[in-house]
């Protein structure tokens, strides 16, 4: 079945240091990825999406490319700050083998950003 | 001008009660998800409606029943409830199946 790959957290860096989440997916079909992030003690926020092998979603400096031939959506940002201390999570949209849409998380990675 | 909203934000009770967490969406999406996040942060959905029809009902136990009695309204209703069952229920909206979701904040369940 449909699957995501997030890497172990946490991570932790400092103020300004640069910033990449690997993703690694497993889908029939040709889903949506996208990724979704977590504030301590809140729901689940849009992070950034992509709907199409090699479409680049960006949202407040955050990257991310759907990459088919390597089944990658990596999340970079070149410089990070406190602010961005949260959980991120890395997910796809099911429309092949079940159509329903229904999203396939991976196990969230936590950022920690020291100043 | 909330988008998805949950009430209760917070549920404590006591094991072999039955309770209900609700959503609204003000969206106008079509197609609305109840997702279980454990206490390991693991998100997995539980069930979803389109236009007020079921279409999607994992392996969850059937003590669990949801109820839209809207296109804007998913309702999420559990029986007998178990220590077990203490999670954070999300609920999430999108307008069709293949467009992103917009979530709830959420409803951290605890059963004592």
């Amino acid at each position: 079945g449909n699957s995501v790959t997030q890497m172990e957290g946490p991570v932790t860096l400092s103020e300004e240091a640069f910033l990449t989440i690997n993703c690694t997916y497993t889908a029939t079909g040709y889903p949506s990825l996208f990724w979704y992030v977590q504030y301590p003690g809140e729901g689940l926020q849009l992070l950034l999406k992509a709907t199409k092998a090699d479409d680049k979603g960006s949202n407040k400096g955050f990257e991310a490319t759907y990459r088919k031939e390597t089944t990658s959506f990596h999340l970079e940002k070149g410089s990070v700050q406190v602010s961005d201390s949260a959980v991120y999570f890395c997910a796809l949209s099911d429309l092949g083998s079940s159509n329903t849409g229904k999203l396939i998380f991976g196990q969230g990675t936590t950022l920690q950003v020291k100043p | 001008d909330t988008a998805v909203s949950q009430t209760p934000k917070y549920l404590v009770t006591q094991m072999g009660n039955d309770k209900s967490i609700k959503c609204e969406q003000n969206l106008g999406h079509d197609t609305m998800y109840w997702y279980k996040q454990d206490s390991k942060k693991f998100l997995k959905i539980m069930f979803s409606y389109n236009n007020k029809e079921l279409i999607i009902n994992e392996t969850v136990p059937n003590r669990f029943s949801p109820k839209s009695p809207d296109k804007a309204h998913l309702n999420l209703h559990i029986n007998s409830l178990e220590l077990g069952d203490s999670a954070v229920y999300f609920c999430a909206s999108s307008t069709d199946r293949a467009r992103e979701q917009y979530f709830g904040p959420g409803t951290r369940l605890t059963v004592t």
